[in-house]
């Protein structure tokens, strides 16, 4: 439960507000997920980074800002959010995202996101 | 394309009765399936994959899961419930067609264990 790990466990802000999601995992893997799971809803994959490039950006609006400075870390800077972004985000990291088979993702707690 | 479909929202089960939880996919390639386990208030933990090895597949906590190809499913089983087993269980698929493989989360099977 510890190798990856996300801060802050629970955040409340404004819609005209700037956050950033930190998420760390001590695993030396080389991919990183930010996903968003709404109630009622499937996990939904937002970002990939492998090798710490962006492979995936599932049509996340502008509002979601990921980075990734080195394999162990991953932030989602989020500005001007809406009511509906309000959700659980999710950090996962697995050995890296290529090849045939789908490596095994490894999921932080998560952070519980509601915007005013 | 892929899909999954996780075919009961709920299940309820009594302490010490088996558990099923049934999981159809589609895949345009022999897919990796996973299952995923996520307690309350708790990240997902992994139960169990199956990725073309045997088609009988051992997780953690006594679980298990048989991918039927001919019948596109990979259902998930435990002969015996705990209350510890209370829990949120998710199907995802991703295909193996080189390259990334982009998963695929079902929406989810909530598991009720009744003392």
């Amino acid at each position: 439960e510890t190798g990856v790990t996300q801060t802050p466990r629970h955040l409340v802000m404004g819609m005209t507000n700037k956050k950033s999601l930190k998420c760390e995992q001590h695993l030396g893997h080389n991919a990183m997920y930010w996903y968003k799971q709404s109630a009622k809803k499937p996990l939904e994959l937002m970002f990939v980074y492998n090798f710490k490039e962006q492979t995936e950006n599932n049509s996340v609006p502008s509002r979601f800002s990921p980075e990734c400075p080195n394999s162990s870390h991953l932030f989602l800077h989020l500005h001007t959010l809406q009511p509906e972004d309000s959700a659980l985000y999710l950090c996962a990291s697995s050995q890296d995202a290529s090849g045939r088979w789908a490596k095994t993702q490894y999921f932080g707690p998560g952070t519980r996101l509601l915007v005013l | 394309a892929q899909s999954v479909t996780q075919l009961d929202s709920h299940v309820s089960v009594s302490e010490g009765t088996p558990v099923l939880l049934r999981c159809n996919y589609s895949s345009s390639y022999s897919p990796s399936l996973f299952w995923y386990v996520q307690h309350p208030n708790k990240g997902l933990q992994l139960l169990l994959k199956y990725t073309s090895a045997a088609t009988l597949v051992k997780g953690i906590n006594g679980f298990e899961a048989e991918f039927k190809k001919s019948e596109t499913s990979f259902h998930l089983t435990k002969p015996s419930a705990h209350m510890s087993d209370a829990a949120e269980y998710f199907c995802v698929v991703s295909p193996t067609s080189g390259g990334y493989q982009k998963v695929t989360f079902g929406t989810g099977t909530k598991l009720q264990v009744i003392p």
